[in-house]
C-alpha cells in the first residue's frame, strides 16, 4: 500500500521564477492538503483539494495555487518566487475532509536564490 | 484562528526515561493529532486524537477536549524517539477554513 509520495525531493529555483510540485495521495483518499514548513516553526495550511475544487484556503497570496486530477492526485503551483518561498512542501491525503486523520508525504525542500 | 502552544519547546533525556509532552489549544476542536517529525523531515502520524486516551506501545495521548489540553506521553525513550513533536488542531467552529493549525513543536533528544 504506497502512501503519500511527492515530487521533486529538492529544488533549486531563482527568484522571479515559477515553480510546480507534486503529489500523489494514499491509497484510496480523495483528499489533499498543502502545507509550508519554513525551518524551525510548524507547518502551515496554504489549501485543500476535493472533487477536484479548492475547498479551504489558509492566508496565502494568489501566487501560490493548485490543482487536482480525476485520480485525486495534486500539484501545487507558486509564481513570481521570492526568497521567502524557501520552504519545505508538505502534502497530505486523507478520506474525506474537515477533522480527518492527515497522512503526510516526505516533502520538497524548494530554495530560492 | 485557534491557538495551538505546546511545552517544553525543547527536551534532552537519557535512553530509558520518560516525558510528557503538552499541548493546549484556544477553541473546541473537531481534530486534533500528534505527529513526529523524524530527521530527514518526515511527518508520521502518532495519534488522531480530539478527545479521549489512546495507547500505541510506548506511547499513548490523552486529549481532555473541556480543558482544551492534550498529552503526550513516551515511556522508556529509545534514541530513534529523537525528532521534534508537534501538535496540530482543527477548531470545531471553524467550518475548517484553517485547516490544521500546528505549534511550534517541541524538540526531543534523547542521548544514549
Amino acid at each position: 500500500d504506497a502512501g503519500v509520495t511527492q515530487s521533486p525531493t529538492h529544488l533549486i529555483k531563482t527568484r522571479g521564477q515559477q515553480v510546480t510540485l507534486r503529489c500523489s495521495p494514499k491509497s484510496g483518499h480523495d483528499t489533499v492538503s498543502w502545507y509550508q514548513q519554513a525551518l524551525g516553526q510548524g507547518p502551515q495550511f496554504i489549501f485543500q483539494y476535493y472533487e477536484e475544487e479548492e475547498r479551504q484556503r489558509g492566508n496565502f497570496p494568489d501566487r501560490f495555487s493548485g490543482h487536482q486530477f480525476p485520480n485525486y492526485s495534486s500539484e501545487l503551483n507558486v509564481n513570481a518566487l521570492l526568497l521567502g518561498d524557501s520552504a519545505l512542501y508538505l502534502c497530505a491525503s486523507s478520506l474525506g475532509t474537515g477533522g480527518r486523520k492527515l497522512f503526510f508525504g516526505s516533502g520538497t525542500q524548494l530554495s530560492v536564490l | 484562528g485557534i491557538q495551538v502552544e505546546q511545552s517544553p519547546p525543547d527536551l534532552i533525556l537519557q535512553e530509558g526515561a520518560n516525558s510528557t509532552l503538552r499541548c493546549n489549544f484556544s477553541d473546541s476542536v473537531n481534530n486534533l493529532q500528534w505527529f513526529h517529525q523524524n530527521p530527514w523531515g518526515q511527518l508520521i502520524n502518532l495519534f488522531y486524537i480530539p478527545s479521549g486516551t489512546k495507547q500505541n506501545g510506548r506511547l499513548s495521548a490523552t486529549t481532555v477536549a473541556t480543558e482544551r489540553y492534550s498529552l503526550l506521553y513516551i515511556s522508556s525513550s529509545q534514541t530513534t524517539d529523537s525528532g521534534v513533536y508537534f501538535c496540530a488542531a482543527q477548531s470545531l467552529f471553524g467550518g475548517g477554513a484553517d485547516g490544521l493549525t500546528f505549534g511550534k513543536g517541541t524538540h526531543l533528544i534523547i542521548q544514549p
